[in-house]
Parts: C-alpha cells; sequence; structure tokens
C-alpha cells in the first residue's frame, strides 16, 4: 500500500523565516509528485508539480525537490509571510496508476 | 481561463434523500477526479474517469455512490439514501492528458454535503 508522511504536521513560526515542509513516499517507482496549499474551507491550489524525471522546481518564494532514491520530497518557503498560512498537502502518483496518493498535510501558521 | 466548477457550494440534506452534485472541469482535460475529505480527515479518492474509457470507481465507498460523465466533460456524483456518514466536503479535479502540465491536477472549490 502507498503512502505518504507528512512532517511535521503543524508549525507555527514568526514571519520572515525560511522553512522546510517535508513529505516521504514508499516506492521508487514515483511517476510524479504534486505539492498544494489548502486554505480553510476551500479547494487545493496547485503549487508545484515535479515529474519524476526533475529533480527540482520552483516558483516565486518555493522550491519543491525530489529525492527518489530516499523516497523524499522537500517544500522550500523563503521569507514567509502572514499570507503563506495554509495547509500543505503533498500528492504522489506511482508509474502505471492514475490514482494519487496524499499526504494528511502540513498546518502552516505564520504570524505577523 | 475557468477553473473547475462544481455545484452547489453547499448542500443541506435529510437523511435518505437522494443527492447529485455537479463537476465542469477545465475545458480540454480528458481526466476527471471525485475526492472526499471528511472534517479534519485527508483526502479520499472516489472515483477516476480518463476519455472514453471504463471508470475506474474502485474507491466509491458503497453502491449508493455512482457518478457518470456525460460527453468527456461535465460529471455527476450521486448519493442515493443519504447517511450521516456521507457528510464531507467532495472535491473535483481536473487533470490534462499532454502538454506541459500533463497529469497535473486542478481541484475545484469543492461541495459541502450536510446530512440531517
Amino acid at each position: 500500500k502507498q503512502e505518504v508522511t507528512q512532517i511535521p504536521a503543524a508549525l507555527s513560526v514568526p514571519e520572515g523565516e525560511n522553512l522546510v515542509l517535508n513529505c516521504s513516499f514508499t516506492d521508487s517507482a514515483i511517476y510524479n509528485l504534486q505539492w498544494f496549499r489548502q486554505d480553510p474551507g476551500k479547494g487545493l491550489t496547485s503549487l508545484l508539480l515535479i515529474q519524476s524525471s526533475q529533480r527540482e522546481q520552483t516558483s516565486g518564494r518555493l522550491n519543491a525537490s525530489l529525492d527518489k532514491s530516499s523516497g523524499r520530497s522537500t517544500l522550500y518557503i523563503a521569507a514567509s509571510q502572514p499570507g503563506d498560512s495554509a495547509t500543505y498537502l503533498c500528492v504522489w502518483r506511482i508509474e502505471g496508476s492514475y490514482i494519487p496518493t496524499f499526504g494528511r498535510g502540513t498546518s502552516l501558521i505564520v504570524h505577523p | 481561463g475557468a477553473g473547475v466548477s462544481q455545484s452547489p457550494s453547499n448542500k443541506v440534506t435529510e437523511k435518505g434523500k437522494d443527492v447529485e452534485l455537479r463537476c465542469d472541469p477545465i475545458s480540454g482535460h480528458t481526466a476527471l477526479y471525485w475526492y472526499r475529505q471528511s472534517l479534519g480527515q485527508g483526502l479520499e479518492f472516489l472515483i477516476y474517469f480518463q476519455g472514453n474509457s471504463a471508470p475506474d470507481k474502485s474507491g466509491l465507498p458503497s453502491d449508493r455512490f455512482s457518478a457518470e460523465r456525460t460527453g468527456g466533460s461535465v460529471s455527476t456524483l450521486t448519493i442515493q439514501r443519504t447517511q450521516q456518514e456521507d457528510s464531507a466536503v467532495y472535491l473535483c479535479a481536473s487533470s490534462p492528458f499532454s502538454g506541459a502540465r500533463a497529469n497535473e491536477q486542478f481541484f475545484g472549490p469543492g461541495t459541502r454535503l450536510t446530512v440531517l
């Protein structure tokens, strides 16, 4: 059974800190991995998609890396802001399957 | 362009009634997913459509749940004889099959279902 573990489960930091959110998965035959944010009562917003052939993707203050051999992905948030407060979800798919596996998320609070 | 839309945004129903939830995917996206998110829980896969292929229904929790996708576009999730444990947010996502963002999922805002 494929699983995704996200660490930490919750994080509260002051504005301006650089953050690292971790995601680990159980199968190196990964097809792709996607990071989302979810605001309370809202749907999921796609942040970054990493294909299995890629090592990292960047968008603005966000950088996501993928290490298939160790089964890990890291989402790096630079210079955090209160508007970054949300739950961050890691989602991955293995080769040959269209059904993704979701992590439980990291709940992030950035306070002014 | 327009994103994934879902309707209604909120639905309150009585136990035993049937409900229909609608999803309009992004135009041109061939893949469509339904998920359920219960309070404080992660996302639970329900069903997957890809083009004209037979859907993958392996995540449907019971035979009270069914879904259709007409013309490869709009999808409807139907829950018959609703139970209180069906209360959750139902999320729909679509993906393109090809291109630079192939297989990237785009989510709708969800439908919050409350069964009294």
